[in-house]
């Protein structure tokens, strides 16, 4: 049950785009379609953002989408936004019913 | 409103008990797994237990096992752990959440567990 790989830190400026990266093995991120990213607001709960590899829950921008390819899951901010500045974690399924965060982003609007 | 509430946490001594405990509301507590993630200070997101819809199956991280025991009590909208021979490393800030084709798509505020002399 290692914690799946995050850069710590991601950065742009205002309407740029940044993707974020988080790395696993065949065992959780390649060898099923359920990962998630969740953003943290500093002191709040974290808030489900993207599930099953790229989709959005009701509520959330369009401006965030998620693909995976291999053992690696991207979720891409467009239009970045004061508001998006965060950190953002990803988790996947890890078979036998157990699940595996990765270390989190921190992502700064420059 | 779909809503978690947690409760239960504080500060317990090392090789002490606490039970924490988690009210839903809003929606129908009873078909769905839930699951218990912890966060310790200044940390990352840490999966600690899964429990299916009627209690039956239970899902705990490795270093949990044998110590703490997630619950259940669908006639109350309840969700428990029941966390014993508590550690320093277990201090967190501990969030329960609705768990949906695992993700988790409803989350409480959290409660503070402090394991300390």
């Amino acid at each position: 049950q290692s914690a799946l790989t995050q850069p710590p830190s991601a950065s742009g400026s205002p309407g740029q785009s940044v993707a974020i990266s988080c790395t696993g093995t065949s065992s959780d991120v390649g060898g099923y379609n359920y990962v998630s990213w969740y953003q943290q607001h500093p002191g709040k709960a974290p808030k489900l953002m993207i599930s099953e590899v790229s989709k959005r829950p009701s509520g959330v921008p369009d401006r965030f989408s998620g693909s995976k390819s291999g053992n690696t899951a991207s979720l891409t901010v467009s239009g970045l936004q004061a508001d998006d500045e965060a950190d953002y974690y990803c988790s996947s399924y890890a078979g036998t019913n157990n699940l595996v965060f990765g270390g989190g982003t921190k992502l700064t609007v420059l | 409103e779909v809503q978690l509430v947690e409760s239960g946490g504080g500060l317990v001594q090392p090789g002490g008990s606490l039970r924490l405990s988690c009210a839903a509301s809003g929606f129908t507590f009873g078909s769905g797994w839930m699951t218990w993630v912890r966060q310790a200070p200044g940390k990352g997101l840490e999966w600690v237990a899964n429990i299916i819809q009627d209690g039956s199956e239970k899902y705990y991280v490795d270093f949990v096992t044998g110590r703490f025991t997630i619950s259940r009590d669908n006639a109350k909208n309840s969700l428990y752990l029941q966390m014993n021979s508590l550690r320093a490393e277990d201090t967190a800030v501990y969030y329960c959440a609705r768990h949906s084709w695992h993700a988790l798509d409803v989350w409480g505020q959290g409660t503070t567990v402090i394991v300390s002399s």
